[in-house]
């Protein structure tokens, strides 16, 4: 059974990049059938699809972050990694990765990184 | 981009209670809708799929249906473990997009 396991700064200073990777595990990251997203979830609100991706390296974003968003997929670490620049505290949220049809729904899901944003 | 959204936006039952919470999107989106459950401080875990596909592991009393624009979830026996956050979410088009949920609590 696949497990991801997040991880990242639980603390980003405004204006920088908040970097945050996910580890694939019980399964390759580069099959052709798999796909992986990022979700994000400000304290007590509801749930925003970041982006998607896959080994193919064909990934859609939410047109709301597409200028400071990169997602990538390293095939040699079998992790998913996601960077969101120029942060701002709107950006504070837990972040979750997702997958393995993350095009379409997610099946498994990380535990969660609770990033802050603030000086 | 389509809109989810679900009514109610919160629900009182109680234990043994059928409920029922509508997600409706704001164009065609086929049978591309999942269901998803989250508890406080946990991941959510994906429900349905597909409409109305159970993943796999998920009690039988928990279905899903509707196809289009409307779609409906129903537990037919809440059980405790049951009272949570549901979130819908449309994977027919990018960007990928979820309902505002609906939280179930105990009466």
């Amino acid at each position: 059974q696949l497990q991801l396991q997040g991880s990242g700064p639980g603390l980003v200073k405004p204006s920088e990049t908040l970097s945050l990777t996910c580890i694939v595990s019980g399964g390759s990251i580069s099959s052709s059938s798999y796909s992986w997203g990022w979700i994000r979830q400000p304290p007590g609100k509801g749930l925003e699809w970041i982006g998607s991706t896959s080994y193919s390296g064909n990934t859609h974003y939410n047109p709301s972050l597409r200028s400071r968003v990169t997602i990538s997929v390293d095939t040699s670490k079998n992790q998913v990694s996601l960077n969101l620049s120029s942060v701002t505290a709107a950006d504070t949220a837990v972040y979750y990765c997702a997958g393995p049809r993350g095009y379409y729904y997610f099946d498994y899901w990380d535990q969660g990184t609770l990033v802050t944003v603030s000086s | 981009d389509i809109q989810m959204t679900q009514s109610p936006s919160s629900v009182s039952a109680s234990v043994g209670d059928r409920v029922t919470i509508t997600c409706q999107a704001s164009q065609y989106i086929g049978s591309w809708l999942a269901w998803y459950q989250q508890k406080p401080g946990k991941a959510p875990e994906l429900l349905i799929y597909a409409a109305s596909s159970l993943q796999t592991g998920v009690p039988s009393r928990f279905s899903g249906s509707g196809s289009g624009t409307d779609f409906t979830l129903t537990i037919s026996s809440l059980q405790p473990e049951d009272f949570a956050t549901y979130y819908c979410q449309q994977a027919n088009l990018f960007p990928r997009s979820f309902g505002p949920g609906t939280k179930l609590e105990i009466k």
